[in-house]
C-alpha cells in the first residue's frame, strides 16, 4: 500500500536559515509521481513541485531545491535563507500510475514557523 | 479562468443536517477529487471521478455521496451531518497528474 511521511511534525527556523523539509514514501508502483504543496495560513493549497519516478535530478527554483533519491525512497525539500513568508504547513503527496485517476496519498504535513 | 471555485466557505450544521457543498471547475478537466483535511492532519480522498457520469469511493467515503451529472460540476452531499465530519473540504481538478484545489470549505456540526 501506498505510503507517505513527513516525520518532521513542527520545525521552526530565524529568517536566513536554511532548513529541510523530509518526505519518504512507500509504492509498489514502478511508475509514481510526487508533489509538495505549501498551505500558508490563508488555508489554501499552493502546489510547488511534481516529479516523476523516472527524474531523479534534482530541482532548484530560486530558494527552493527538491531531493529526489529512490534508492531511499524519499523526496526532501530545502528551503535557502528562509523568510516570515515561508512560514506555512508543507505537504508532500503521492499519485501512482495505477491508481488510474491520479489520486493524491498526503504525508501529515509540516509546520514551518520562520521566526524574525 | 476562475480554476476550481467552491461554495460555500463556511458553514455550521446542527446534527442531522443536510448540506450540499458545491464545486465548480472551468478548465475542461475530466478529473476531480473531494478531500477531507481533519486539523492537523493531511488530506484525504473523499471521492473522485473521471468524467461525468463516473464516480468511485476514495478512502473515507462513509457519510458523503456525489454525482457528476457535467464536467464543470462535482457536488458533494453530507446526508446526515455528525460531528466527525467537521472539517476543511476541498475540491480539485486535474489534469497530467497535475490537481488544482479549490479555496475550500470550512465545516463545522454541532
Amino acid at each position: 500500500a501506498q505510503k507517505v511521511t513527513q516525520a518532521q511534525t513542527e520545525i521552526s527556523v530565524v529568517e536566513k536559515e536554511d532548513v529541510t523539509l523530509d518526505c519518504v514514501y512507500e509504492t509498489r508502483d514502478t511508475t509514481y509521481y510526487l508533489f509538495w504543496y505549501k498551505q500558508p495560513p490563508s488555508g489554501e493549497l499552493v502546489f510547488l513541485i511534481r516529479r516523476n519516478s523516472f527524474d531523479e535530478q534534482n530541482e532548484i527554483s530560486g530558494r527552493y531545491s527538491w531531493n529526489f533519491q529512490k534508492s531511499t525512497s524519499s523526496f526532501n525539500f530545502t528551503i535557502t535563507a528562509s523568510q516570515v513568508v515561508d512560514s506555512a504547513v508543507y505537504f508532500c503527496a503521492l499519485s501512482e500510475a495505477s491508481a488510474g485517476a491520479n489520486n493524491l496519498f498526503f504525508g501529515t504535513g509540516t509546520r514551518l514557523t520562520v521566526i524574525p | 479562468n476562475a480554476g476550481v471555485t467552491q461554495t460555500p466557505k463556511f458553514r455550521i450544521l446542527k446534527i442531522g443536517q443536510s448540506m450540499t457543498l458545491q464545486c465548480a471547475q472551468d478548465m475542461n478537466h475530466n478529473y476531480m477529487y473531494w478531500y477531507r483535511q481533519d486539523p492537523g492532519m493531511g488530506l484525504k480522498l473523499i471521492y473522485y471521478s473521471v468524467g461525468a457520469g463516473i464516480t468511485d469511493k476514495g478512502e473515507v467515503p462513509n457519510g458523503y455521496n456525489v454525482s457528476r451529472s457535467t464536467t464543470e460540476d462535482f457536488p458533494l452531499r453530507l446526508e446526515l451531518a455528525a460531528p466527525s465530519q467537521t472539517s476543511v473540504y476541498f475540491c480539485a481538478s486535474s489534469i497530467a497528474h497535475e490537481q488544482y484545489f479549490g479555496p475550500g470549505t470550512r465545516l463545522t456540526v454541532t
